[in-house]
């Protein structure tokens, strides 16, 4: 059964800091990983979608990389804003028809 | 773009009563999920539809049906609610099944008294 973990479950970090967060999965038999952000009492929005056959994505700030051989991911915010505050959370597809999700990083960035 | 819509938003249920959420995609995606959310649990899959006409268990089914009713939309039904069934409700989509990103609706915040 694949499990996800991620560490850490909280972080708190000045305005302008560089930061990572971690993933990691059990089985690394994957279709795809995903990153998503959860605001208070809102959806998920997709911020990230990672296949299986690549090491990288990047979007603006974000850049995520997949090491499926050990069953890691790791997503990198650049010069983080208050705005980043939120849930992070990474979502591993494993048998093609469901996500299995970590529980997530949350995220504090301070003026 | 309206992307996943859940209705209703906020429920307040009593043990025994039933309900119907329901969502709907407008991105012409071919597979549907509902999903809970609990705190220390995580997301979990409820039941899934790889594509129109089909539906699947996950992996916390009981007290749930489901009902493919087009492309657009898949309902999620309790017919008798419990306590136990006081979660958040998700719904999503992607364009198919294995490869492609999933995109989510806002929610169903659902309380069973």
């Amino acid at each position: 059964k694949q499990e996800v973990t991620q560490i850490p479950a909280a972080l708190s970090v000045p305005e302008g800091e560089n930061l990572v967060l971690n993933c990691s999965f059990t089985d690394s038999a994957i279709y795809n990983l995903q990153w998503f952000r959860q605001d208070p009492g809102k959806g998920l929005t997709s911020l990230l979608l990672i296949q299986s056959s690549q090491r990288e994505q990047t979007s603006g700030r974000l850049n995520a990389s997949l090491d499926k051989s050990s069953g890691r991911s790791t997503l990198y915010i650049a010069a983080s804003q208050p705005g980043d505050s939120a849930t992070y959370l990474c979502a591993v597809n494993t048998s093609g028809s469901r996500l299995t999700f970590g529980e997530g990083t949350q995220l504090t960035v301070n003026p | 773009n309206a992307g996943v819509t859940q209705t209703p938003k906020f429920q307040v249920l009593k043990t025994g009563q039933s309900m119907t959420l329901q969502c709907a995609q407008d991105m012409n995606h071919n597979s549907m999920y509902w999903y809970r959310q609990d705190p220390g649990m995580g997301l979990r899959l409820i039941y899934y539809s790889a594509s129109e006409g089909t539906t699947d268990k996950g992996e916390v089914p009981n007290g749930y049906n489901v009902s493919r009713l087009n492309k657009r939309e898949f309902s999620l039904r309790l017919e008798s609610a419990a306590p136990s069934q006081t979660s958040v409700y998700f719904c999503a989509s992607s364009r198919r099944r294995s490869d492609t990103e999933a995109f989510f609706g806002q929610g169903t915040r659902l309380t069973v008294v």
